[in-house]
């Protein structure tokens, strides 16, 4: 599976839209992108998924460039409850996810 | 039902204790697995059942042994611990589709300490 990067860090204020990036450089054709979240002391949850197109749901957006090389995750309105450790996974199979590091974002008043 | 529900939540064993951790869901997904997470680390994957049958084992070491008595139970059984082996113990589980899986649902944990 291909390995991500993401920047260890990241803050936004409530109200305001979180974009989240990931790089993934290495993606091979048949690899999706996928999207975790794990607010403190919980297990985590799924937020989205994709592989080529920009996908949406009720919880966030996913932007993939046209290269799939890195993707953006959009909370389009951040509330404390986003307070979470967001992990970008790339899979040819969703049976084995490797958690990388994650991007740790807090949302602030 | 969209839970998966692990026991018990909190538990503390000696490295000579035998115990079992037990994971349960009822959306009829097929797919269940284990993960151990470490203190401010990220999750890393286990073992993978797939229709009752182990799938995947990570290199876990045997003092880890894995059951899948039907397809809503998972269970994990414990010996001979080390203290390094304290961590929290996730639960998921997924349906299989044509192609691959679907996303996985985690349960809350159980954290486990080794005395």
């Amino acid at each position: 599976d291909a390995k991500t990067t993401q920047p260890p860090s990241m803050d936004c204020a409530e109200g305001r839209a979180a974009n989240l990036p990931c790089n993934h450089s290495t993606i091979s054709g048949n690899e999706y992108v996928y999207w975790y979240r794990q607010i403190h002391s919980q297990g985590p949850q799924y937020i989205i998924h994709g592989l080529k197109n920009n996908e949406t749901n009720e919880m966030a957006s996913l932007i993939i460039t046209e290269d799939r090389k890195s993707s953006t995750l959009i909370l389009p309105h951040a509330t404390l409850r986003d307070t979470a450790v967001y992990y970008c996974i790339v899979t040819g199979t969703a049976s084995k996810l490797t958690f990388g590091t994650g991007t740790r974002l807090q949302v602030t008043l | 039902d969209t839970e998966v529900t692990q026991t018990p939540k909190h538990l503390v064993m000696g490295m000579t204790n035998k115990k079992s951790l037990k994971c349960e869901q009822h959306m009829g997904h097929r797919a269940m697995y284990w993960y151990k997470q470490k203190a401010k680390k990220p999750p890393e994957l286990m073992f993978v059942y797939s229709y009752e049958k182990l799938s995947i084992n990570e290199s876990v070491p045997s003092r880890f042994s894995p059951e899948c008595p039907n397809s809503s139970l998972l269970n994990l059984h414990l010996h001979a611990l080390q203290p390094e082996d304290s961590a929290l113990y996730l639960c998921a589980s997924s349906q299989p589709k044509r192609g691959g899986y679907n996303e996985q649902f985690f349960g809350p944990g159980t954290r486990l300490t080794v005395l």
